[in-house]
């Protein structure tokens, strides 16, 4: 049972937008920044958003991150099939004193 | 380009002690929390610890007592130890370079990049 709370599956056309939550508690993502990871089918994850909303050098802007109290969502435009993967959001728990994990949205691109 | 290199032996026995080393090239050693993660096969990820450059270390509560980082600054390098694994402990296990600073009552921590994972097995 993971401390964050994420939608097991999700899937989307080319092209489309598409949103992934995360829903946590006010000991993680309502006091700490957000951050997601995409992990491609037999890969090591990859960071893909730091802070809430923030893009590392590289990664395409058609990924945005936001949050609001305790919930953080992940959306995706212009969905491509690369796109294909699973996505973990994670955070600092001041109760934990430790990072937590999502447990992944596997998104599909039909 | 910092890179994360990865080894250490892939099938134990039950009661074994599981040992990983992960190697950092091409990137300072120092200010970051050097982590270990792992994802049993399937399942998503979870936190085992991380030890800061300076020696200082924290681990997953429900791992405490089996778990050990530490860390060689000579080497820049980086090791995981775990006693008395069990089928449970079966997973793919990934060391990480972790960001973490906590100011104004907001804390942050993220991890990158990762190293390329290993599937450490446990079966009798």
């Amino acid at each position: 049972q993971s401390v964050l709370t994420q939608s097991p599956s999700m899937s989307g056309t080319p092209g489309q937008r598409v949103t992934i939550s995360c829903s946590g508690s006010i000991s993680n993502i309502a006091s700490n920044t957000v951050n997601w990871y995409q992990q491609l089918p037999g890969k090591a994850p990859k960071l893909l958003i730091f802070n809430d909303d923030q893009r590392p050098s590289g990664v395409p802007d058609r990924f945005s991150g936001s949050k609001s109290g305790t919930s953080a969502s992940l959306a995706v435009s212009g969905l491509q099939s690369e796109d294909e993967a699973d996505y973990y959001c994670a955070a600092w728990d001041d109760s934990l004193t430790a990072p937590v994990f999502g447990g992944g949205t596997k998104l599909t691109v039909l | 380009q910092v890179q994360l290199q990865q080894w250490g032996a892939g099938l134990l026995k039950p009661s074994e002690t599981l040992s990983l080393t992960c190697a950092v090239y091409g990137g300072p050693f120092s200010g970051y929390y050097w982590t270990w993660i792992r994802q049993p096969p399937g399942k998503g990820l979870e936190w085992i610890g991380d030890i800061y450059y300076s020696g200082t270390t924290n681990y997953n509560a429900s791992l405490q007592g089996r778990v050990t980082v530490s860390v060689d600054t000579s080497k820049n390098q980086f090791s995981l130890k775990l006693t008395s694994v069990t089928a449970a402990d079966t997973a793919v296990y990934y060391c990480a370079r972790g960001v973490r600073y906590c100011s104004n009552g907001r804390c942050r921590n993220w991890f990158d990049p990762w190293g390329q994972g290993t599937l450490v097995t446990v079966s009798s």
